[in-house]
């Protein structure tokens, strides 16, 4: 499974876009990059997933250049609410379902 | 369509004791993984169960075990409890590969071992 690095914490301002860079080097051909938001004593909430170029969902986007070994999760206008702790992984669906999360990015946006 | 079900939210232990959880996945879905979550070691793979079947394990000791039912509810067993742990326990479940939607989360089960 690749290993994904993310910046531990970051901070914005509501209405500001935000955009959240993860690295897997190591990514193989048949992995997907997967993102989740967890809210604290909560489980993690699936954001968005995808394989190359550009994913767009009414909650975010996700942008994977050609050579798949980073991608970044934007999230449009943020708010108070979006504040939370984003996660980054990377793995095959077809052939193994164990996800290994790493210590995700710790988000807080201010008023 | 109702979400993942875990039982009980909260539950209190001694330590030496066993402790069973359990999770009701998604209806259709065939996948369920447990992960446990200490502010520590953070978000941790216990084990993967498909059709009453154990597909994966992570790197935990044999006290930690789990189960599968026909019905795709899942259980998941700790015995010996020790102070460490003490964590939220989530269940996951996932239906048909490529959905695109990766795993839905339960709210998990808070567990304290005093």
């Amino acid at each position: 499974l690749a290993k994904t690095t993310q910046p531990i914490s970051m901070d914005s301002y509501e209405g500001q876009e935000v955009n959240i860079t993860c690295s897997h080097n190591n990514i193989a051909t048949n992995d997907y990059i997967t993102w989740y938001q967890q809210f604290p004593s909560q489980g993690p909430r699936f954001i968005i997933q995808g394989y190359k170029t550009k994913v767009t969902n009414e909650v975010a986007s996700l942008f994977i250049p050609a050579d798949r070994k980073s991608s970044t999760l934007s999230l449009p206008r943020v708010s108070l609410s979006d504040t939370a702790v984003y996660y980054c992984l990377v793995g095959d669906q077809i052939v193994s379902n164990d996800m290994r999360f790493g210590a995700g990015t710790r988000l807080t946006v201010k008023p | 369509k109702a979400g993942v079900t875990q039982t009980p939210r909260y539950l209190i232990k001694t330590r030496g004791q066993q402790v069973t959880l359990s999770c009701s996945p998604i209806s259709g879905h065939r996948s369920v993984s447990w992960y446990q979550q200490t502010p520590g070691q953070g978000l941790q793979f216990l084990f993967e169960y498909f059709s009453e079947t154990q597909r994966n394990k992570g790197n935990f000791p044999g006290r930690f075990s789990g189960r599968q039912f026909s019905n795709s509810r899942s259980e998941m067993n700790v015995s010996t409890l020790e102070l460490g742990d003490s964590a939220l326990y989530l269940c996951a479940s996932r239906g048909a590969i490529l959905e695109g939607y990766g795993y839905t989360f339960g709210s998990g089960t808070r567990l304290t071992v005093v």
